[in-house]
């Protein structure tokens, strides 16, 4: 079983916010990474650290973090935003990286 | 800019050796910085990190499949390749090759994945 816990689906109304949350006891220390990944395709970093988004990312998408939890906002979704979201982080040991067990969203 | 990308057998009879290759272009492994990691994904599954590895040979290994699982890096060949040993239909699944981008403040490290290979589906089967 993977040590970052995520709900398995989440939905949204195309225009509305949504928040994915990542849990993990190693997030009390760490920042989580995340992926978008679209079927068919490699997985993409959509945030990582405190909230940075890579180059190309849209500002709709921001992070945050409180305790155990990890978030990844999207702010005003869009139907392109319809895909699986991983979380990654250190595990407990600090020595490896582990991903949670993803996040269908859908956008309605 | 940097990509990856993964090259090998995408049929491997079961109890033998899966072998994966990621070429690197555009970054240099040896200029350091970075470790190079491999991550798998069974059909309709999540992710998993199979391990990493740094210029030096130093690497991290998932402990569920540390007994089985070999990182290498052949920095005049800017290559580094994965080896798991003893494969069953379990381990069948895409796998992806990825740079492990790394900040450490104070005690505390952020890591990200960036970028990453296309992915190549391997399949166990006799």
């Amino acid at each position: 079983s993977s040590e970052l816990t995520q709900d398995p689906a989440v939905s949204v109304a195309l225009g509305q916010t949504v928040r994915i949350t990542c849990q993990g006891d190693s997030l009390r220390s760490n920042y989580a990474s995340w992926y978008q990944q679209k079927p068919g395709q490699a997985p993409v970093v959509v945030m990582y650290g405190k909230n940075n988004r890579p180059s190309g990312i849209p500002d709709r998408f921001s992070g945050s973090s409180s305790g155990k939890t990890g978030s990844l906002t999207i702010t005003g979704a869009q139907a392109e935003d319809e895909a699986d979201y991983y979380c990654n982080c250190r595990d407990s040991s600090g020595h490896h990286l582990v991903f949670g067990g993803g996040t269908k969203l859908t956008v309605l | 800019q940097v990509q990856l990308q993964e090259s090998g057998p995408g049929l491997v009879k079961p109890s033998q050796t899966l072998s994966l290759t990621c070429t690197v272009s555009g970054d240099s492994i040896s200029s350091g910085g970075y470790y190079w990691g491999w991550i798998r994904q069974h059909p309709g599954k999540g992710l998993e990190c199979i391990g990493h590895i740094y210029y030096s040979g130093s690497t991290h290994y998932n402990p569920s499949l540390k007994s089985r699982v070999t990182i290498s890096v052949d920095t005049s060949k800017n290559q580094f390749s994965l080896k798991l040993s003893s494969v069953t239909a379990a381990d069948t699944a895409v796998y992806y090759c990825a740079r492990v981008n790394t900040v450490v403040r104070g005690f505390s490290y952020d890591n990200w994945f960036d970028p990453w290979g296309q992915g190549t589906l391997v399949t166990v089967s006799s």
